[in-house]
């Protein structure tokens, strides 16, 4: 059980184009789902928390602008990065929480190139 | 400000050999602590969950141990493939985690 998917595992995109990843809880529903950005040999680094169906809270620092984040079910979270540049190139990942439960379960990581 | 120190950075032993993975935190009201494993390029796997002083848990050859200021990760008689970046995060009064840099384990046959 606690199985988060995320599609597509790797993205290689042109520099000013948008990318869309998804995250989805396959076999429960997420109340709250987290996207994190993890840069070579460093920890991860919370973006942003969303819940369902409200607006997603962003860490300081991170721009809502460019970072969209949208949960419009309890088992799909999206995150689109608009106008993609070089030093958004990292490692995405995203984790959910169930409605009964504290532990975050983390997706497999989408790793974006902006050339 | 909640922050999470994890040592050593690396860690090299023999198959067979055991040691101890270490997480200090300070935080202002702790509601649980979370081990985790990562491998390369891969999303971190969930390993446990300790919510207070004394509590240990305990999987295959992995136990986790928590204190007020300290939590261990005891690796008994590891093998190759529990090579891995071990992460140990914290969370406080909101339901956010705050990770610590991990400890990149390294098991030699």
């Amino acid at each position: 059980g606690a199985v988060v998917s995320q599609h597509p595992s790797w993205v290689i995109c042109k520099s000013g184009t948008s990318v869309k990843i998804e995250c989805r809880s396959l076999d429960f529903q997420a109340t709250t789902m987290f996207w994190y950005r993890q840069f070579p040999k460093q920890s991860l680094m919370l973006m942003a928390t969303s819940n369902e169906g409200s607006k997603a809270t962003y860490e300081q620092g991170v721009e809502k602008d460019k970072f969209l984040i949208n949960h419009a079910s309890l088992t799909l979270s999206t995150l689109t990065v608009t106008s993609a540049h070089p030093e958004d190139s990292s490692f995405y990942i995203c984790s959910a929480r169930a409605m009964t439960s504290n532990e975050q379960f983390f997706g497999p990581g989408t790793r974006l190139t902006v050339l | 400000e909640d922050q999470v120190t994890q040592s050593p950075e690396a860690l090299r032993l023999q198959e067979g050999e055991s040691s101890s993975l270490n997480c200090s935190y300070t935080v202002s009201g702790l509601r649980g602590l979370f081990w985790y494993r990562q491998d390369p390029g891969k999303g971190p796997e969930f390993l446990f969950t300790l919510y207070s002083a004394g509590e240990e848990k305990e999987k295959e050859r992995l136990k986790a141990t928590l204190t007020k200021k300290e939590s261990f990760l005891h690796i008994t008689a590891p093998k190759p493939e529990d090579s891995a970046t071990y992460l140990c995060a914290v969370q406080a009064r909101s339901e956010k985690l705050v990770f610590g840099k991990g400890t990149k384990l390294t098991v030699n046959p």
